[in-house]
């Protein structure tokens, strides 16, 4: 089946433990990104990749960094300068970033907690 | 940063009740605007994407409406079912980066 995984489903961690977020997609997609969802908020976006060894900032970067090494995995690292890493994190991903009508594919999310 | 807008933030409506919620956004340099389902315990599915002025899109008894030039798409649902409780996206396209989403109008059905 094609999709996007993202594991695991539920991270806990120290504070001032840097964890990484898995999101590996087997679709084939050009552009993979992560948002983060908090409590009456959209989603928001944390960085963005358009193709291998290629990503951009997105609005809320700060405290996150990301790699792009192979095109169907993009993982997301919460260091320890973010400070206030727990939320839910979404995996997408879609054919290309540069055509409008290309609509992203979710993955299921992770939820971290960091106390 | 663009903004986009979602109204209500939510509702709740009895099982067969037709309804309607907002997105508005920027009407300048407008490309395309995408409406997704979010379901509880699932992933975001897209629902719509729109491009045009005047578009309207339908699925099953869910359509869309879109008016480019004073920013706003309507989402119409017909006959609401327990099966539509769900927070409905929507996310304006950006030139050569990535969506911007509003925050969602969640809707809760009862039976």
């Amino acid at each position: 089946d094609g999709g996007i995984t993202q594991s695991p489903k539920y991270l806990f961690r120290k504070e001032g433990q840097n964890v990484t977020l898995s999101c590996e997609q087997n679709l084939n997609h050009d552009a993979m990104y992560w948002y983060r969802q908090d409590p009456g908020q959209g989603l928001r976006l944390i960085y963005y990749s358009q193709i291998v060894n290629d990503f951009q900032k997105g609005d809320i970067a700060e405290g996150y960094s990301v790699s792009r090494e192979k095109k169907e995995s993009f993982p997301l690292t919460v260091t320890s300068a973010q400070k206030n890493p727990t939320a839910f994190y979404l995996c997408a991903s879609s054919i290309s970033i540069s055509t409008a009508t290309y609509e992203q594919y979710f993955g299921p999310g992770t939820r971290l907690t960091v106390t | 940063i663009l903004n986009v807008e979602q109204s209500p933030q939510s509702l709740h409506v009895q099982e067969g009740d037709s309804t309607n919620f907002t997105c508005s956004f920027p009407s300048s340099n407008f490309y395309a605007l995408h409406w997704y389902r979010w379901e509880t315990a699932k992933s975001p599915e897209a629902l719509f994407v729109m491009t045009l002025n005047g578009d309207e899109k339908k699925k099953g008894r869910i359509s869309a409406t879109l008016n480019t030039k004073e920013g706003y798409s309507y989402l119409y649902i017909k006959g609401s079912q327990p099966e539509d409780s769900a927070t409905y996206l929507c996310a304006l396209y950006q030139a050569g980066t990535a969506l911007i989403f509003g925050k969602g109008t969640t809707l809760s059905v009862s039976s």
